[in-house]
């Protein structure tokens, strides 16, 4: 199993310009979760998916969307990317029980210039 | 709301070392507890958990015990390796919540040889 899957790994942006970051699990979990990770910050949630076709916002949702594809995929998009949302972000997935475990993808390190 | 308070690094150890990192929590239900590791370059992972007070959680030699009357759930290693080096992550999930994970901002490590 490959687990939690994020493509690219890298990408730069200048402001303004858009795109979506990749999340796939094969773990068939019903929920997913899209973080960003800022230096002193730990981890903070940006949207999630408790199960297919729902998505609700989570802690810092502004400036991104987000789509639950599938059960096993779950995107996040930037319409018009701001410097202040360069991050690493990651995504994770769990199988949808109380208070379980979360497993996450190696991340994407994205640079808005 | 929920919040997670670790004690900020970086902590610098020599190899065989006593490691200790403080985590204390405020939740509004009746939390389970976890400590995630990020080893340099990739994502988080699962390092132990505990569901309930008085629980304590073990894995790779690390440790951390459920203290609901201090509402705290410290770290600790008796003996640190080099291969320990990574930031470590005090996180909370409250089904009232929604079992969203509450994370702090991370402890970043460093073993000598």
């Amino acid at each position: 199993n490959a687990g939690v899957t994020q493509t690219p790994k890298f990408q730069v942006l200048k402001t303004g310009q858009s795109m979506t970051l990749q999340c796939a699990q094969d773990m068939n979990h019903n929920s997913m979760y899209w973080y960003r990770q800022d230096p002193g910050m730990g981890l903070r949630l940006i949207y999630y998916s408790a199960s297919e076709g729902t998505t609700d916002k989570g802690e810092v949702p502004n400036g991104y969307n987000v789509s639950r594809l599938n059960k096993r995929e779950f995107s996040l998009r930037l319409e018009s990317a701001a410097p202040s949302q360069t991050s690493v972000y990651f995504c994770a997935s769990s199988p949808g029980h109380s208070q379980e475990t979360q497993y996450f993808g190696p991340g994407t390190r994205l640079l808005v210039l | 709301g929920n919040s997670v308070t670790q004690m900020e690094g970086p902590v610098t150890l020599s190899e065989e070392a006593f490691l200790t990192i403080n985590c204390t929590y405020t939740a509004t239900g009746y939390p389970s507890l976890f400590w995630y590791v990020q080893y340099p370059g990739e994502g988080l992972q699962l390092l132990l958990k505990a569901t309930k007070a008085d629980d304590k959680g073990s894995n790779k030699g690390f440790e951390a015990t459920y203290r609901k009357e201090t509402t705290s759930f410290h770290l600790e290693k008796g003996s640190v390796q080099v291969s320990d080096s990574a930031v470590y992550f005090c996180a909370l999930s409250d089904q009232a919540a929604g079992n969203k994970l509450t994370f702090g901002g991370g402890t970043r490590v460093l073993v000598k040889p």
